[in-house]
This record gives C-alpha cells, structure tokens and sequence, in this order.
C-alpha cells in the first residue's frame, strides 16, 4: 500500500505570497493531519480535516487554512507569507476512528520563504 | 494534556540495546503512549504504542509502568541506522492532535 505522498516536495516563495501544499492520505484513511516544523518551534499542529470537516485546530493565524476533498486529499493554504512560514510541512494521514489512531507522515514539503 | 520528559540526547553503541526512557506522569487512563521517531528531517516514523501492558513489534518494545507515569522504548540491537530523533507522545484522548516535545536525539556509535 502507498504511503502518505506531499507535494511539491520543495518550494521557495516571496513574502507576501501565498502558497498551496497537497497532501495525498494512505489508501482508506479518511483523516489527514497537519504539521509545522521549525528549528526554534518543533512540530506543531496545525489542523485536522475528517470527511471534508475541519475537527481539530491548533494555534495558527489565520492565514493558515486548509481543506479536504471527498476522495480524503488535503490541501492547506499559507497566505500573505512571511519569513517565520519557512519550514517543513508535514502532513499525516490515519483511518479516522480516534479509537487507537497512529497516524503516519508524510515525507513534508520544505517551503522557503525569501 | 499530558505533556512528556526526555532526555535531550543519548548514545548507544551499535549492537547494544537502546532504552529511552520518557516521563508522562500525568497521564490519563485512557491515554495511550506513541513513539515515533525522525531522521534527518524525514517525516516522523511510526514505531509502537501501548496503553498500559508492555508491547512488542518488529522495530521495538515498549516497556509501560505499572502506574504509567513512565515508559521505556528498547531498541534491542541498534544499528547506524536508528540514529535518529525519537519522540514519546502521549495521545490526548481520542484526539489526533499529537503533541511533539522535543524528543531525545539518539546517536547510534561504531
């Protein structure tokens, strides 16, 4: 079974642009993850999409935002970027039952922001 | 949430055993504990959980307390390898929303 794919697995981007990662879930899970990692922050969530529906949220501005298709892809969404944005985007996918849930990652995406 | 301790870095001589210790002392009873490690800024890696009894799979074994407010992750016969960052996680209820600390860089020595 594939695993967890992201894409695009590099980017360089401007600030104030905006940016849009995909994250592709293991085959028949349905909830998908989000994180940000960061030399100075660690890995922090983000957010997790289950059946379209945003169900947890961490502490991000909102210009971090993100969505989920009815075939479980997500994509999230970074506007107005700034130079703190530079780091690896890691998403994690898992069945969606919460009951004994690993969820497994994704390889990331490095975004620089310049 | 219950939040873990981990010692910043350990050594371990290839072919030794590796145990990690991790600290959750506030943990709840229906709290489960995940280790997960990185390399190299690879996305983490699942490698066993565990409620209460001791686990084992291919990868490693999982050695919880009795009061749970501490377990151990033995790698049994590290290589090169398992040089990597390994986080212990407690699994906040039946929430997806894992908490990383900063986990304990494992160095796995020739």
């Amino acid at each position: 079974k594939a695993g967890v794919t992201q894409t695009p697995r590099y980017l360089i981007k401007t600030r104030g642009q905006q940016v849009t990662l995909s994250c592709s879930p293991i085959s028949g899970h349905r909830s998908v993850s989000w994180y940000q990692q960061t030399p100075g922050q660690g890995l922090q969530f983000l957010f997790e999409y289950f059946s379209e529906t945003q169900r947890n949220k961490g502490n991000f501005p909102g210009r971090f935002s993100g969505r989920q298709f009815s075939n479980s892809r997500s994509e999230m969404n970074v506007s107005t970027l700034e130079l703190g944005d530079s780091a690896l985007y890691l998403c994690a996918s898992s069945l969606g039952h919460r009951d004994q849930e690993t969820q497994y990652f994704g390889p990331g995406t490095r975004l620089l922001v310049l | 949430d219950a939040k873990t301790t981990q010692p910043p870095s350990m050594d371990c001589a290839e072919g030794r055993a590796a145990n990690l210790p991790c600290n959750h002392s506030t943990i709840s009873g229906n709290e489960y504990v995940y280790w997960y490690r990185q390399i190299h800024s690879q996305g983490p890696q699942y490698i066993i959980h565990g409620l209460k009894n001791n686990e084992t799979n291919e990868m490693a074994s999982l050695i919880i307390t009795e009061d749970r407010k501490s377990s151990t992750l033995i790698l049994p016969h590290a290589t090169l390898r398992d040089t990597a960052v390994y986080y212990c996680i407690v699994r906040p209820g039946f929430s997806n929303q894992f908490y990383f600390g900063t986990g304990t860089s494992l160095t796995v020595i020739p």
